[in-house]
């Protein structure tokens, strides 16, 4: 199948700072990414929708000031918490499709820490 | 309402044994799909099966099958002749329409021990 990376693996940070995650699709063009977010223990929920070249489109509850997603490139997608805080420590996993009938991929997930 | 429902938040089962972990959905939609993934405590997320609204026969992938009983809207996945590598949380997801590239729905996970 198709292979979706995520950087950082793991990130540790301190609170009041940001940190950027990225999602790439390694061998097709990712027309859409999503975002998904895991506690300990829990499942996964979706955080956001990312197309290609549009904003972002959120789920209720998330905020899109503090979770930032950015995609600019068909192989990139980016999330940046912003001014994170130790409850934002979680389990972040993106997937990626090709198109809106194309299968979707996960990535391996990063751990975010934060002190 | 959820759309999908796992009741075991843990499971033990012997070596060589079987084990089935079960799943409930909710959707209005004709027309769905169904999927268990596997994630080990590294994180990554492993499909392992996958059964279409319109399928007749239930799926089958190796060792696993899925146990799709429409009508009472389950799909429950069975492991047969269970492994040491198998310990992992398991989890049940559901994809409404036809789009394969609509948003998954992900049930709470069953975290699934084998013992020796």
């Amino acid at each position: 199948g198709a292979v979706v990376s995520q950087h950082p693996s793991r990130v540790i940070c301190k609170s009041g700072t940001s940190v950027k995650i990225e999602c790439r699709s390694l061998d097709f063009q990712a027309t859409t990414m999503f975002w998904y977010r895991q506690f300990p223990k829990q499942s996964l929920m979706l955080m956001a929708t990312s197309n290609e070249g549009s904003k972002a489109t959120y789920e209720q509850g998330v905020e899109k000031d503090k979770f930032l997603i950015n995609h600019a490139s068909l192989t990139l997608s980016t999330l940046t918490v912003t001014s994170a805080h130790p409850e934002d420590s979680s389990f972040y996993i993106c997937s990626a499709r090709q198109g809106i009938s194309s299968e979707q991929y996960f990535g391996p997930g990063t751990r975010l820490t934060v002190t | 309402a959820q759309k999908i429902t796992q009741t075991q938040p843990g499971m033990f089962v012997q070596e060589k044994e079987a084990v089935t972990l079960d799943c409930t959905y909710d959707t209005s939609d004709p027309s769905y799909g169904l999927f268990w993934y596997k994630q080990p405590s590294s994180g990554e997320m492993i499909f392992l099966i996958y059964q279409g609204s319109y399928d007749q026969q239930n799926a089958t992938e190796g060792r696993y099958s899925l146990n799709f009983q429409k009508a009472r809207k389950s799909a429950n996945l069975v492991i047969s002749a269970s492994q040491l590598g198998d310990s992992a949380m398991y989890f049940c997801a559901m994809r409404e329409g036809r789009n394969t590239g609509n948003q998954f729905y992900f049930g709470t996970g069953t975290s699934l021990t084998v013992i020796p």
